[in-house]
């Protein structure tokens, strides 16, 4: 069945690591999203992809790096840069043009000791 | 710059009463909105959405109204079920950038038996 997967569920870091988010897609989407949620701030966009190999930034893309070589991948890789990495990641697919929702997979919860 | 606001942060209903979630957003360009309900550590669902050329969309217990004139989105969940109980969030499409979706910092309700 169609859906979006992410993994691993938790994830723990060292500071100073960089670290790579999976999320993979089979609802053939061309769009693919990447939030951040933090306690009371709601989803913010860090990077997204309208279409293979182009991307773009999102509100707080500092920190954050991307990848879209395949319609269906969309890795986040979080650098040593990013000052607060501590949150849950959501990973979210949709179609371009048109009015269409957002699908999201289960998140990632990354801890960076 | 906060865009899309959901100004309660929480809402306490009682089993078959009606929930009323609100909304509120500064740009006229948006032209698309929708409700998403999120569970701890999951990822959000999407639950109804409404064009701008609207001003209802009913679905089964959940009817969302906007308001242009105001800038103002609400859910209406009639009646309200244990079950209900989670983080609800706003989301707006449009302006500067087409297809990426504004997020409102979340409402959470509790539905109490």
């Amino acid at each position: 069945d169609g859906g979006i997967t992410q993994s691993p569920k938790y994830l723990f870091r060292k500071e100073g690591q960089n670290v790579t988010l999976s999320c993979e897609q089979n609802l053939n989407h061309d769009a693919m999203y990447w939030y951040r949620q933090d306690p009371g701030q709601g989803l913010r966009l860090i990077y997204y992809s309208q279409i293979v190999n182009d991307f773009q930034k999102g509100d707080i893309a500092e920190g954050y790096s991307v990848s879209r070589e395949k319609k269906e991948s969309f890795p986040l890789t979080v650098t040593s840069a990013q000052k607060n990495p501590t949150a849950f990641y959501l990973c979210a697919s949709g179609r371009t043009g048109g009015i269409s929702e957002q699908f999201f997979g289960p998140g990632t919860r990354l801890t960076v000791l | 710059d906060q865009q899309v606001k959901q100004n309660s942060p929480s809402l306490s209903v009682q089993e078959g009463r009606i929930s009323i979630l609100n909304c509120d957003y500064t740009n006229s360009m948006f032209d698309y909105f929708l409700w998403y309900k999120k569970y701890p550590a999951e990822g959000p669902t999407f639950l109804i959405s409404i064009s701008s050329i609207k001003d209802k969309n009913e679905d089964g217990r959940f009817t969302v109204f906007l308001n242009k004139s105001a800038k103002h989105l609400s859910l209406h969940i009639v009646p309200s079920q244990p079950g209900d109980s989670a983080v609800y969030f706003c989301a707006t499409r449009g302006g500067t950038s087409y297809g990426k979706l504004t997020f409102g910092q979340g409402t959470i309700l509790t539905v109490h038996p």
